[in-house]
């Protein structure tokens, strides 16, 4: 593993479906995040991880829930997913929140 | 609110120069980024701007002036590999990103 990476690729879901979104890196980053890309938005924060063990909700939180039980995995889980939740979800990270961000490749998710 | 204004689209000759403009409203400045995203790929660093003043590296530069809440990234000998979408984002008081929606940039030859 180099950097960050992020599974599925891909996937649609049925709607009311619970999914989670795996995010890894081996950077031993303290901070990470979750966002989400619409098309004619920019990039709106989900939840984030200052460091392992703690969490915080961003500017959409709403629907989806997060754990950081280490330093390298930071997973986003959709409990019951809405066809709102269509979108393009990337994970990042920083060695911290004072630095820039490292994207991974993105999971394109399709709520049916 | 907290609002990143770019423009949606511009179009630049191969070879050209082309500057594209960032303006923001936040609650408190932490600095700002640049970032290319290319069709389909992850967003990457560009570059970040702190104090008033150009920032330069290679053929890209970037300019902030804090007091008008404005930036600006420069693209000089433009190449066709430089068509993308550039996103800027201002760190604010909770040091958290506000995103800007993008500039696509068409390089035409």
């Amino acid at each position: 593993i180099a950097g960050i990476t992020q599974a599925p690729t891909s996937q649609i879901l049925a709607a009311g479906r619970r999914m989670t979104l795996r995010c890894t890196q081996d950077m031993r980053h303290n901070a990470m995040y979750w966002y989400r890309q619409d098309l004619g938005l920019g990039l709106r924060l989900i939840h984030y991880s200052n460091t392992a063990g703690t969490t915080g909700k961003g500017e959409v939180p709403d629907g989806y829930s997060v754990s950081r039980a280490n330093t390298d995995d930071f997973p986003l889980t959709l409990a019951s997913a809405v066809p709102s939740q269509t979108s393009v979800y990337f994970c990042a990270s920083s060695d911290s929140v004072e630095n820039e961000q490292f994207f991974g490749p993105g999971t394109r998710l399709t709520v049916l | 609110g907290q609002n990143i204004d770019q423009p949606t689209e511009m179009t630049a000759t191969e070879g050209a120069i082309v500057q594209i403009n960032c303006t923001y409203q936040t609650s408190g400045f932490n600095g700002l980024f640049w970032y290319q995203q290319h069709a389909g790929e992850a967003p990457t660093f560009l570059s970040y701007n702190v104090l008033d003043g150009l920032e330069e590296k290679g053929r890209f530069s970037s300019f902030l002036s804090r007091s008008k809440g404005y930036s600006y990234l420069l693209l000089k000998e433009l190449q066709m590999k430089d068509s993308a979408s550039y996103l800027c984002a201002v760190r604010d008081s909770n040091y958290q990103l506000i995103w800007g929606a993008g500039t696509k940039l068409i390089i035409k030859p």
